[in-house]
């Protein structure tokens, strides 16, 4: 089982639609979880972290947690096409040395 | 407030050579991780300094070692490259060593080793 998993996607939504991003862990200790954005060539930006369980919202982006089934999610609300991304999905593991590991990402596409 | 710089931007390699990254860390940050990221997959951990010694390192073999400096500027080294090295490697700076610190990326160094 990976560390942090990820539908690779594409996720395809209309403009205007909210897209749904999903995330789960393995480590059942995991206390912290983040969402980057990455463009095609560039390098991961972050959009978002949570600490705890239930919704944190800035902006059209809220992330949600749930550590009872180590899900996260993260919703993006009017989607637009600038939108259209790779989102990594990453988690700060308990076990061991300190270290953030990363999902592969999921590929959205937003459709004009 | 300086954001993190990473260079080169691109490097072009040949397997056996020797390469050094760099990395300067956004103003205050006195925590640096490296991150290498092959096409289509998400970053990999290579490891951590603060306070100029490794806090941490991945499923990396000795040939990738790393410096932090005085500054909390950062080297990445590689030794006898390989064509499986061919990727992007990310700096990372951050507030402290901590979970709760949030991490921000560089532009990224593009190596490629032929």
């Amino acid at each position: 089982q990976k560390e942090v998993e990820q539908n690779s996607g594409p996720l395809s939504v209309p403009e205007g639609a909210i897209a749904s991003l999903n995330c789960t862990y393995s480590d059942r200790g995991s206390q912290s979880f983040f969402w980057y954005r990455q463009y095609s060539g560039k390098s991961p930006e972050l959009i978002m972290s949570i600490y705890s369980n239930g919704d944190k919202e800035d902006g059209r982006f809220t992330a949600q947690l749930n550590k009872a089934s180590q899900y996260v999610s993260l919703l993006i609300r009017d989607s637009q096409p600038s939108d259209s991304a790779t989102y990594l999905c990453a988690v700060w593991l308990i076990g061991g040395y300190q270290k953030v590991t990363f999902g592969t990402g999921t590929k959205l596409q937003v459709i004009p | 407030e300086t954001g993190v710089t990473q260079s080169p931007t691109h490097l072009i390699k040949t397997r056996g050579q020797q390469v050094t990254l760099r990395c300067s860390s956004q103003s205050g940050h006195n925590t640096v991780s490296w991150y290498q990221q092959a096409l289509g997959q998400g970053p990999q951990f290579i490891f951590q300094y603060y306070r100029e010694e490794e806090n941490g390192r991945g499923n990396f073999p000795p040939r990738f070692s790393g410096l932090q400096f005085p500054n909390y500027s950062s080297e990445l080294n590689v030794n006898a490259l390989e064509l499986d090295d061919s990727a992007l490697y990310l700096c990372a700076s951050s507030l402290g060593t901590g979970g709760s610190y949030e991490q921000y990326f560089g532009p990224g160094t593009r190596l490629t080793v032929t």
